[in-house]
């Protein structure tokens, strides 16, 4: 079965840690985002990468980190400077013009 | 920045009744398109419609776009248990490609048995 798998599902961290939130895709798609959502509201955009070794910041880019060396893979590093850590991270990934499929999640807990 | 709106931020209605959640946005796009979320997971993609389209319709779901009053409604019919999730509109602004995909606070659909 093709799709994008986010681990792990709940990720608990002590602040001022570095977390590295991990998404991997098997659907040969080129492009691939990294969204955070927080209780009630909307998706907000924090990287993209439309290319293997390319990307892009999205609209709350501060405080995170990623990498794309691999088609498949795209993980998200939570830094230190990110004020407010705590919420529910989604990847997804597209090719062309189709729809976003996303992963379902990681919940990351930083206290 | 976050384009589309849906409202009601939260519905509730019994099973068997018709749903209606509706998204207003403020620039031109290309597409516009519904996603639904269950509690604590990902999101799926619905259902897209592009603007040159007025309707359209999938199973028990189906979609307006009016682009003269930039806003869009989806209706769920004949609703069930099932459907309970919360449900976004994204909508995809013209010339700005395909990454700047916004979505909006969602509605919270409650269907109770």
């Amino acid at each position: 079965d093709g799709g994008i798998t986010q681990s792990p599902k709940y990720l608990f961290r002590k602040e001022g840690q570095n977390v590295t939130l991990s998404c991997e895709q098997n659907l040969n798609h080129d492009a691939m985002y990294w969204y955070r959502q927080d209780p009630g509201q909307g998706l907000r955009l924090i990287y993209y990468s439309q290319i293997v070794n390319d990307f892009q910041k999205g609209d709350i880019a501060e405080g995170y980190s990623v990498s794309r060396e691999k088609k498949e893979s795209f993980p998200l590093t939570v830094t230190s400077a990110q004020k407010n850590p705590t919420a529910f991270y989604l990847c997804a990934s597209t090719t062309g013009n189709s729809p976003l499929h996303f992963g379902n999640g990681t919940r990351l807990t930083v206290t | 920045s976050q384009q589309g709106e849906e409202d009601p931020q939260a519905l509730s209605i019994q099973e068997g009744e018709n749903a209606t959640m509706n998204c207003s946005y403020k620039t031109s796009i290309n597409n516009l398109q519904w996603y639904r979320q269950n509690s604590g997971r990902g999101l799926v993609h619905l259902i897209l419609i592009r603007s040159n389209e007025r309707e359209k319709h999938s199973g028990r779901l189906r979609v307006t776009l009016d682009t003269s009053k930039k806003s869009s409604s989806l209706l769920i019919t004949a609703s069930r248990a099932a459907d309970t999730a919360s449900y976004f509109c994204a909508t995809d602004p013209k010339n700005s490609g395909y990454s700047t995909l916004t979505f909006g606070k969602g509605t919270m659909l409650l269907v109770s048995p």
